[in-house]
């Protein structure tokens, strides 16, 4: 068990809904990191939030927008929601702000846009 | 921009045996690099990450990962693989900083599934 928690586990909506995604990071981890698994793109980072403020960002449709709460979880929305939004959204926490040190990794959330 | 490359999608080896995923990067500068291993429905877990020094690098369950600055590599070995080994691996970079205020994102490689056959 990593420390990190996601919720929901799955999630099964249609095309042009909206949906949220929640993580609570490992205690003591100010970095929240959220990921797009996919057969096709692989493991894509999406956005980085350390101690509520957006640190870096990378292939994050304008669709989907992310926060980070005082209490450091964090929420990823993903809106209008297409059938190729259809993947495994992880999110990950590590201490530091810069990236670069060990990340811990949650279970996933598995989006399934019908 | 930086990137990985992990030529082979899927490793068999059998128990017992030595066992190799192939890792090459690119990035500006020096890298950090490391590697993850994803069992099925599970998060990723950290195995290993170089930093700086000794080029061979050990990590979590007897894995150990050699850096070759010169061929841009970074593979991840085990002396005597272990059924339980079977999972998703992969290799991950992010160029080094000395300082600043900016942060990286880690690019991850497409993974390579090893399967260790008893």
């Amino acid at each position: 068990d990593s420390g990190v928690t996601q919720t929901p586990k799955h999630l099964i909506t249609a095309t042009g809904q909206r949906v949220t995604l929640r993580c609570s990071p490992r205690s003591g981890d100010l970095s929240v990191y959220w990921y797009q698994q996919s057969l096709d793109q692989g493991l894509q980072f999406l956005i980085q939030y350390y101690n509520g403020e957006e640190r870096a960002k990378g292939n994050i449709l304008e669709r989907f927008s992310a926060q980070q709460f005082p209490d450091l979880h964090s929420e990823l929305n993903l809106s209008s929601l297409e059938l190729g939004d259809s993947a495994l959204y992880f999110c990950a926490s590590s201490v530091g702000r810069r990236g670069d040190d060990e990340q811990f990794f949650g279970p996933g959330t598995r989006l399934t846009v019908l | 921009a930086q990137s990985v490359a992990q030529p082979e999608d899927q490793v068999n080896v059998a128990e017992g045996n030595p066992l190799t995923v192939k890792c090459t990067y690119s990035v500006s500068g020096n890298p950090y690099l490391f590697w993850y291993v994803q069992y099925p429905n599970r998060g990723l877990q950290f195995l290993l990450k170089y930093i700086t020094g000794d080029n061979l690098v050990k990590g979590s369950y007897g894995f150990e990962a050699e850096f070759n600055k010169s061929q841009t590599s970074f593979h991840l070995k085990k002396p005597s693989a272990l059924v339980s080994d079977s999972a998703l691996y992969f290799c991950a970079v992010i160029p080094k900083r000395d300082s600043g205020a900016g942060s990286y994102q880690l690019t991850f490689g497409k993974g390579t599934k090893l399967s260790v056959i008893p």
